[in-house]
């Protein structure tokens, strides 16, 4: 069974940089996707960015300027880093691993998420 | 970017009933159409992918049907364990989005 963990801090300063890390166990993340996605308290769901098993990244536009996906695959761990915050970044952030190698694309395994609060 | 909308944006209904809900894209996205549950403090669980195949462990209850741009989720006798928000998701384009969900309260 596939279990995925955020991690990082909760509390994050105005003009910093958010950093969160996913550790992966039940599965390589030498294969499929592994993706970003946040939820503002009491809103919406916002696909942040996607990295795949080879290394490869994609982003949303809108956040693109900001953020960085990358993996790290003897940890078997992928990150998000996410620069220059304001309030509005205030967010569940989960990661998840998602299906989309030659076929369709979703999000099939989540982490449990994780609280940021941007705030001075 | 694709712009998802689900109507209604809330519900009311008892155990028992058929619930439909309706997502509508700005754009035809073929097939590409994800649903996902998710209930309070909770990360959402992917119900439904490609519009209709039923992800494993899913109740057979739940269903999906569309094309294009018009798409429903459809419970076919709702359960006490089935009031949540649904949202939907395409994965035709980048960036990949959701609806705005739709939330399915108690009568």
């Amino acid at each position: 069974q596939v279990q995925l963990q955020e991690s990082g801090p909760g509390l994050v300063k105005p003009s910093e940089t958010l950093s969160l890390t996913c550790t992966v166990s039940g599965g390589s993340i030498s294969s499929y996707y592994w993706s970003w996605i946040r939820q503002p308290p009491g809103k919406g769901l916002e696909w942040i960015g996607d990295i795949s098993y080879s290394g490869s990244t994609s982003y949303n536009p809108s956040l693109k300027s900001r953020v960085t996906i990358s993996g790290d695959t003897s940890k078997n761990q992928f990150s998000l880093k996410l620069s220059f915050v304001t309030a509005a970044d205030t967010a569940v952030y989960y990661c998840a691993r998602t299906r989309g190698l030659g076929g369709p694309y979703y999000f099939d395994y989540w982490g449990q998420g994780t609280l940021v609060t941007v705030s001075s | 970017d694709i712009q998802m909308t689900q109507s209604p944006s809330s519900l009311s209904a008892s155990v028992g009933d058929r619930v439909t809900i309706t997502c509508r894209a700005s754009q035809s996205i073929s097939s590409y159409l994800n649903w996902y549950q998710q209930k309070p403090g909770k990360a959402p669980k992917l119900l439904i992918y490609d519009t209709s195949s039923l992800q494993s462990g899913v109740p057979s209850r739940f269903s999906g049907s569309g094309s294009g741009t018009d798409f429903t989720l459809t419970i076919s006798s709702l359960q006490p364990e089935d009031f949540a928000t649904y949202y939907c998701q395409q994965s035709y384009s980048t960036p990949k989005t959701f609806g705005q969900g739709t939330k399915v309260e108690i009568k």
